[in-house]
């Protein structure tokens, strides 16, 4: 089982629809999520990072936390064709190294 | 703030020869820095963690005497790519916290892609 897995996708999506991005974590004791936002051929660049239980947003995005069923989200609200991209879902291991998913990629057509 | 700068954003080098990659963090110290690779559509696959003043720690299965990794400052970390064959061709990526709590983000570099003809 991988440490962090994510659905490669596409995901497609209309713009101006609610892009629903999804992973899951194996380590139970893991205590800090992040999203990161990875354009092609650059280097990812944070989005959001969440530590409790609930929801956390920040502008049109939110970010979901389950710890009990180690189950992390991203919500993108009023979807842009300039959030295309691939989005990692990226855990701290207790050994405090930050593990990343695969990368679910977004296609938002205009 | 959180910048972190790496250089060069390419290279191109011949099979057998040496690169190396700084780490700079412009605005903040990091006694820590993390080197990545990530190859093509994959995702980022840590190296090794890089510690200022002391010896990298590196992940299974990353040789230590290829990836060559000093941290002689709190804002410099590099990675030297030694005796480059083809196979060590990807997009190898810096990052650092700027706080000393080990559940804080991580801020990336913008990478560099290297090629191995």
């Amino acid at each position: 089982q991988k440490e962090v897995e994510q659905n490669s996708g596409p995901l497609s999506v209309p713009e101006g629809a609610i892009a629903s991005l999804n992973c899951t974590y194996s380590d139970r004791g893991s205590q800090s999520f992040f999203w990161y936002r990875q354009y092609s051929g650059k280097s990812p660049e944070l989005i959001m990072f969440i530590y409790s239980n609930g929801d956390k947003e920040d502008g049109r995005f939110t970010a979901q936390l389950n710890k009990a069923s180690q189950y992390v989200s991203l919500l993108i609200r009023d979807s842009q064709p300039s959030d295309s991209a691939t989005y990692l879902c990226a855990v701290i291991s207790n050994t405090g190294k930050l593990i990343f998913g695969q990368g679910t990629t977004l296609q938002v057509k205009p | 703030g959180a910048v972190v700068s790496q250089h060069p954003s390419w290279v191109i080098c011949k099979s057998g020869t040496s690169v190396k990659i700084e780490c700079r963090s412009l605005d903040f110290q990091a006694t820590t820095m993390f080197w990545y690779r990530q190859f093509p559509k994959q995702s980022l696959m840590l190296m090794a963690t890089s510690n200022e003043g002391s010896k990298a720690t590196y992940e299974q299965g990353v040789e230590k005497d290829k990836f060559l990794i000093n941290h002689a400052s709190l804002t410099l970390s590099t990675l030297t790519v030694t005796s480059a064959h083809p196979e060590d061709s990807s997009f190898y990526i810096c990052s650092a916290r700027v706080s000393g709590d080990y559940n804080s983000p991580l801020h990336f570099g913008n990478g560099t892609r290297l090629t191995v003809t």
